[in-house]
């Protein structure tokens, strides 16, 4: 079946450091593949999406590319802030699947100041 | 666009009652809810899927009669724990899809259960 795997966390970072969250996927045909954002006490909201290889997803200064050919979409940042600290969701979504998504374990950012 | 509140956000109940939580989509037609489960720093669980008008779907190992779950309008799901215990304390989640340009999830803010 589907499957995404991500790094475990925690990630303890300095502001300003670089940030790569890694993430890989098992999927039949061509999935669109998604990173969601969690902070504290709060539901999850979407960060960016890619629908097909080679698209690149970026929003508030993360990015990620779907690679088809290493299954991957590693999240990034150049240069995280305090408020980044939060816990981050890979997911997709199998065409065959209509709207479910598969979710991966999540990975948990602390940017310290 | 594509707000999705949830209602109560935490609530604390005694073993044995029964508990409702509200989903609903403010702007949009949610064709499709989906009711998710998450433990304390892990993934979130696919509990059930619902479409308007119709029957629940529920992820293998989900009690159907322990999580009832209702979508009666294209705006309102609601997800009842039923003879609710400690172990159903978690945090639940819904989102809400709807067609064409919201077929995205989009993700409501959680409601925290504790089961005394």
């Amino acid at each position: 079946g589907d499957s995404v795997t991500q790094m475990e966390g925690p990630v303890t970072l300095s502001e300003e450091a670089f940030l790569t969250i890694n993430c890989t996927y098992t999927a039949t045909g061509y999935p669109s593949l998604f990173w969601y954002v969690q902070y504290p006490g709060e539901g999850l909201q979407l960060l960016l999406k890619a629908t097909k290889a080679d698209d690149k997803g970026s929003n508030k200064g993360f990015e990620a590319t779907y690679r088809k050919e290493t299954t991957s979409f590693h999240l990034e940042k150049g240069s995280v802030q305090v408020s980044d600290s939060a816990v981050y969701f890979c997911a997709l979504r199998a065409r065959a699947a209509g709207n479910k998504l598969t979710f991966g374990g999540g990975t948990r950012v602390l940017v310290k100041p | 666009g594509a707000v999705v509140s949830q209602h109560p956000s935490w609530v604390i109940c005694k073993s044995g009652t029964s508990v409702k939580i509200e989903c609903r989509s403010l702007d949009f037609q949610a064709t499709t809810m989906f009711w998710y489960r998450q433990f304390p720093k892990q993934s979130l669980m696919l509990m059930a899927t619902s479409n308007e008008g119709s029957k629940a779907t529920y992820e293998q190992g989900v009690e159907k009669d322990k999580f009832l779950i209702n979508h009666a309008s294209l705006t309102l799901s609601t997800l009842t724990v039923t003879s609710a215990h400690p172990e159903d304390s978690s945090f639940y989640i819904c989102s809400a899809s709807g067609t064409g340009l919201i077929n995205e999830q989009f993700f409501g803010p959680g409601t925290r259960l504790t089961v005394l």
